[in-house]
């Protein structure tokens, strides 16, 4: 079956950079039906998407974080990962990977995050 | 960026009941787009129903969404008290590519 694990640093420091891997199994992430996506949990903000990526290396980035973040494929490994650059206490969340499935019906694509990631804590402090 | 707005925050009902969620949008989302999960204590977010209206894989016939527009609904009948969890409404848009959660409403079963 489809399975997300997230995997990196539980503890980073202020203004340096968060990274996150995502280890899918099940699936091919090389394959054109699903986007990848990191979503992230705090207290304060709730669920906020953060950004994904398609199986041709493609990228959407929340607008809030477009120009801190960059989220990338690594094919062979069946992985994407997550870089977040200049880091603040309020990147402190847990951090979630993600699939998006798609589906036609009555001629319109829905899409909705079937499987996610445990999910990985990261908390920014010094 | 399009905000959904969920009522109401908490639910307090009893097991049999039927539980009413509401999520409103800022601006008119697509009903092809707009999702509703489940997510308990320490666990990932479970999706419940896409589209609007269609069910997940494995969800039963208990969870049904309907809108459209702005105002979309999740019910859950006869709760059980496994239901008992924060539901979110989800919604994604174009042209931005543009995806927002509501704030959350929590359904206790009594």
């Amino acid at each position: 079956q489809v399975q997300l694990q997230e995997s990196g640093p539980g503890l980073v420091k202020p203004s340096q950079t968060l990274s996150l891997t995502c280890s899918v199994s099940g699936v091919s992430i090389s394959s054109p039906d699903y986007y990848w996506s990191w979503i992230r949990q705090s207290p304060g903000k709730g669920l906020e998407w953060i950004g994904y990526v398609f199986y041709s290396g493609s990228t959407a980035y929340n607008p809030s974080l477009k120009s801190r973040l960059s989220i990338s494929l690594a094919t062979a490994r069946n992985q994407f990962s997550l870089r977040l650059t200049s880091v603040t206490a309020a990147d402190t969340a847990v951090y979630y990977c993600a699939r998006e499935a798609t589906e036609i019906r009555n001629f319109a694509q829905e899409s909705y995050f079937d499987h996610w990631g445990q999910g990985k804590m990261v908390t920014v402090s010094s | 960026e399009i905000v959904l707005t969920q009522s109401p925050d908490t639910l307090s009902l009893s097991a049999g009941e039927r539980a009413t969620l509401s999520c409103r949008a800022s601006q008119s989302v697509s009903s092809s787009n707009l999702a509703w999960y489940q997510q308990k204590p320490g666990q990932p977010p479970r999706a419940l129903v896409y589209g609007a209206s269609s069910r997940a894989t494995g969800i039963p016939d208990r969870f049904s969404g309907s809108g459209s527009g702005t105002d979309f609904t999740l019910t859950i009948s006869r709760l059980e008290p496994e239901d008992s969890a924060v539901y979110y409404c989800q919604q994604y848009s174009s042209s931005p590519t543009e995806y927002t959660f509501g704030q959350g409403t929590r359904l206790e079963i009594k």
